[in-house]
């Protein structure tokens, strides 16, 4: 079945970087596009960023652009989120997900289960 | 952006009742609306994508219905698996937004 395996969060002082890693595994990874999410008490559910399948589109939030990037390694199957420049209020708990598209858009069908990253 | 806005943010229920929530989005969205469940500690699970299609596993008590700005998610008979916080995301223009958030408690 599909795994989604986040890793990389900690405690992070503002100002300095972090990078996240998705370790995903039970489908192939090169045929789907991916997914950050993070949840922020008070705040819901926020996308993140998104990448390709083949990596040839990334999108961020606006919140995030200019700090964040998304990438992938289809050769291991891993996805990642380099964050740079972290703030305060990007604490919060950042999940991993793999998107089913169609002509409905992208919906996130599988999730990891988190990983917290904590700006302090 | 589209601002997704679900209501009610927290309902009270007993098993067995029916219980729906509404989701709006700030323009139409076509069918791009998708529904999630989430329990404490736990990731969302898709339960319905693209308006009314049912996920695969997803108990079919759980049904969607809408299009272009109105949206609902009806729980047929509400069961004890169900008290969760359940979330809708639009997906017609990025970025990918969601709504607030509907707490169905006992």
């Amino acid at each position: 079945q599909v795994q989604l395996v986040e890793s990389g969060g900690g405690v992070v002082q503002p100002g300095r970087a972090l990078r996240l890693s998705c370790a995903a595994s039970g489908f192939t990874f090169k045929f789907y596009g991916m997914h950050w999410v993070r949840q922020i008490p008070g705040r819901g559910l926020e996308w993140v960023a998104g990448i390709t399948y083949d990596g040839t589109v990334e999108d961020s939030a606006d919140s995030v652009r200019g700090r964040f990037s998304i990438s992938r390694d289809d050769s291991t199957s891993t996805l990642f989120l380099q964050m740079n420049d972290l703030r305060p209020d990007d604490t919060g708990l950042y999940f991993c997900s793999k998107e089913v598209r169609g002509i409905h858009g992208v919906a996130l069908d599988d999730w990891g289960q988190g990983v917290q990253v904590t700006v302090s | 952006d589209i601002h997704m806005t679900q209501s009610p943010s927290s309902l009270s229920a007993s098993l067995g009742d029916r219980v729906t929530i509404t989701c709006r989005a700030s323009q139409p969205i076509n069918f791009a609306l998708h529904w999630y469940q989430q329990k404490p500690g736990k990731a969302p699970k898709l339960l319905i994508y693209a308006g009314a299609s049912l996920q695969s596993g997803v108990p079919s008590r759980f049904s969607g219905r809408g299009s272009d700005t109105d949206f609902t998610l009806t729980i047929s008979t509400l069961q004890a698996e169900d008290f969760a916080t359940y979330y809708c995301q639009q997906s017609h223009s990025t970025p990918l937004t969601f709504g607030g958030g509907t707490k169905v408690e006992i």
